[in-house]
């Protein structure tokens, strides 16, 4: 089984500062990652994924992350952040199979509060 | 990009009584729909996989007679949260499989409903 491990409940950093929120996971197969931002009772948005191919992902909003197999991390950074990244930032991994009969389950981790101030 | 709705978006009703939650895809069909649960400051709890045309698959520890699941057609899901105790206060989002093409393997992008934040009293 796989797991998505967010070690930072909180984060706290002042607006234009950069920021690295953190994601490691343990799989025994590959996986597809992702992370997702959600506003306060909202839905969650796609941030940005990773399938295959350059280990740095750039998403929307300025956000990129990037994949590092050894250390099995997909951290997430941004070098400015703003007032309006104030939010919770999941990580998720799909793991792929041989076969693609059903669909995938995403596994989520707990989740970081990003709390930006001026 | 795909979009999926919830409706409705807030709920309050009395302990006792019974809610039910739509979710829609509304540009592209879906014959498979998730259920989440989210309580403050936690991650996404899978509750159950919705299926078109056939019974929905729970996950272990979710009572499938409290919470009903209906996918009537493929375009809505259906959650009914049945004898609403204030312990079923929760936010509940719903998403939805768009299959890509991914780098090795073909996958799912899930596409979230706004969600529904429901309280009983």
């Amino acid at each position: 089984a796989q797991s998505v491990t967010q070690l930072d409940s909180q984060v706290p950093v002042f607006e234009e500062a950069p920021v690295e929120l953190r994601c490691n996971y343990s799989s025994s197969v590959s996986v597809y990652l992702f992370w997702y931002v959600q506003y306060p009772n909202q839905g969650l948005q796609l941030l940005l994924k990773y399938l295959s191919g350059s280990t740095l992902v750039k998403g929307i909003n300025g956000f990129e992350a990037e994949f590092n197999k050894s250390q099995t991390s997909f951290h997430l950074r941004k070098p400015s952040v703003h007032i309006s990244d104030t939010a919770e930032y999941f990580c998720a991994v799909i793991r792929l199979r041989r076969a693609n009969t059903g669909f995938q389950k995403l596994v989520f981790g707990t989740g970081t509060r990003l709390l930006v101030s001026p | 990009g795909a979009v999926v709705s919830q409706h409705p978006s807030r709920v309050i009703c009395k302990s006792g009584t019974s809610v039910k939650i739509e979710c829609r895809s509304l540009d592209f069909q879906a014959t498979t729909m998730f259920w989440y649960r989210q309580f403050p400051k936690q991650s996404l709890m899978l509750m159950a996989t919705s299926n078109e045309g056939s019974k929905a698959t729970y996950e272990q520890g979710v009572e499938k007679d409290k919470f009903l699941i209906n996918h009537a057609s493929l375009t809505l899901s259906t959650l009914t949260v049945t004898s609403a105790h204030p312990e079923d206060s929760s936010f509940y989002i719903c998403s939805a499989p768009f299959r890509r093409e991914g780098g090795v393997s073909s996958y799912n992008e899930q596409f979230f409903g706004p969600g529904t934040r429901l309280t009983v009293l």
